[in-house]
């Protein structure tokens, strides 16, 4: 089965700083989709970022980058300049791309970002 | 184009009482998926529906769940006699038709918050 792990409860960073949340995942598929996800305090879903596996080059969003490390099963979103407004919950996911359960999110724990002004 | 609306927000009921959970779907969106949060968790699938057919339903509680979505209507998630350890968020995603099931393509709901005394 595949699981979804952050290892990082909480973090905090200073505004205009630069900070990286850790994921990694377990997975016998070589094709799938990686995400990362923000909740904020309204609890709303909000998609930041997507990866699809087969892609060498990490994909980036503004100031939301990833570091896909595909041997390693590593996933990693780094916020460049970071905002009052990125404070939130954000939650790595997993989703195998073609096949039987292509349209399931498998999700991590969440790691709670904290800014500081 | 509105997005995917769920309501209510928020739920409460008592131990024994029945809750209905509404997802509209956006515009055009024919398959709808039901994931839930239980506190301090990400979130987690339950089931997965297209028009008047139960998809994959392998992540619902057997017993008291139940999903539907009708050909006219929004999609209703049903717990029956809730108890304490239904108290969660309960979020409904959608997706277009084009190219089948999609997670690359789901749009989510804000959420309905469930408590249950």
């Amino acid at each position: 089965a595949q699981t979804v792990t952050q290892s990082q409860p909480e973090m905090s960073v200073q505004e205009a700083e630069t900070v990286t949340l850790s994921c990694t995942y377990d997975t016998s598929e070589s094709d799938y989709y990686l995400f990362w996800y923000k909740q904020p305090p309204s609890r709303q879903m909000i998609l930041v970022i997507r990866q699809e596996a087969y892609k060498q080059q990490n994909a980036t969003e503004n100031r939301f980058s990833v570091n896909f490390q595909k041997a390693a099963k590593s996933f990693s979103l780094k916020i460049s300049d970071s905002q009052l407004g990125d404070a939130a919950m954000y939650f790595c996911a997993y989703s195998a791309r073609s096949g039987g359960s292509n349209y399931k999110l498998t999700f991590g724990k969440g790691t709670l970002l904290t800014v500081n002004p | 184009n509105a997005g995917v609306m769920q309501n209510p927000r928020h739920l409460v009921r008592r131990r024994g009482q029945e809750a209905r959970l509404r997802c509209s779907p956006m515009k055009g969106h024919s398959h709808v998926y039901w994931y839930r949060q239980l506190p301090e968790e990400g979130l987690k699938f339950m089931v997965y529906l297209q028009k008047e057919n139960i998809i994959d339903e392998s992540g619902m509680p057997k017993e008291r769940f139940s999903a539907e979505f009708p050909k006219e209507g929004p999609s209703i998630l049903r717990i029956q006699q809730v108890v304490r350890g239904d108290s969660a968020a309960y979020f409904c995603a959608s997706s277009p038709p084009r190219a089948g099931p999609r997670t690359d393509t789901q749009y989510f709901g804000p959420g309905t918050r469930l408590t249950v005394l």
